[in-house]
């Protein structure tokens, strides 16, 4: 069984580009969840994928945006990044059964210069 | 809104001392209370949660409705439970999403 995984490790922007993160869920695991964990903060929620549906959404402004493809692997994507997205953001994967466990990746650092 | 406090961002206990870490919760309605754990380098996990009352690595807690809090105890502290501690919340709805608590660092010392 492969666990969750996410790429890149780490990446540097500056202010206004854009990113992507992307995140490959566990194996028959069909709900995503994104989280964006600051520095000495814990987790924040961004929004859950549920069979390539947006499930969910946090306080975060459109500007972040996701998919989820067919194989339940997912995207984050944030636009005109600004210097307060530099985070740790965390996906992770769960069931979609009721009281089911979220199993998270290892993160990927995001650096906004 | 549902909101997680941990008042202690960083706790130290010796080897083989009691250890009880903090959370206490806001939410209108019954929430489903969790612990997770993220250990030097390793990714965060689950550790416990209050619907399966069980004892993981020697962990408890005990989710009290009145006092609205779910805090962590171990009766006996090892040096390897050294780690971030964040306690965390889900409210009923189809997203179940986590609100979680800004974490406490327990270091176990020898």
């Amino acid at each position: 069984e492969t666990g969750v995984t996410q790429s890149p490790t780490h990446l540097i922007k500056t202010r206004g580009q854009q990113v992507t993160l992307r995140c490959s869920s566990q194996s028959g695991h069909n709900t995503v969840s994104w989280y964006q964990q600051a520095l000495g903060q814990g987790p924040q929620f961004i929004f859950q994928y549920y069979r390539e549906e947006e499930n969910g959404r946090g306080n975060f402004p459109p500007r972040f945006s996701g998919l989820q493809f067919p194989n339940y692997s997912s995207e984050l994507n944030v636009n005109a990044l600004e210097l307060d997205d530099s985070a740790l953001y965390l996906c992770a994967s769960s069931s979609g059964q009721v009281q089911e466990t979220q199993y998270f990746g290892p993160g990927t650092r995001l650096l906004v210069l | 809104a549902q909101r997680v406090t941990q008042p202690e961002k960083l706790l130290s206990v010796f080897k083989g001392a009691p250890v009880e870490l903090k959370c206490n919760y806001s939410y209108s309605g019954s929430p489903e209370l969790f612990w997770y754990v993220q250990y030097s380098r390793q990714r965060l996990q689950l550790l416990l949660r209050h619907i399966s009352r069980e004892s993981i690595k020697g962990f408890t807690a005990d989710l009290n409705k009145g006092e609205t809090s779910f805090h962590l105890k171990k009766p006996f502290a090892q040096e390897e439970d050294s780690a971030m501690y964040y306690c965390a919340l889900s409210g009923v709805g189809s997203a179940r999403q986590l609100t979680f608590g800004s974490g406490t660092q327990l270091t176990v010392l020898p």
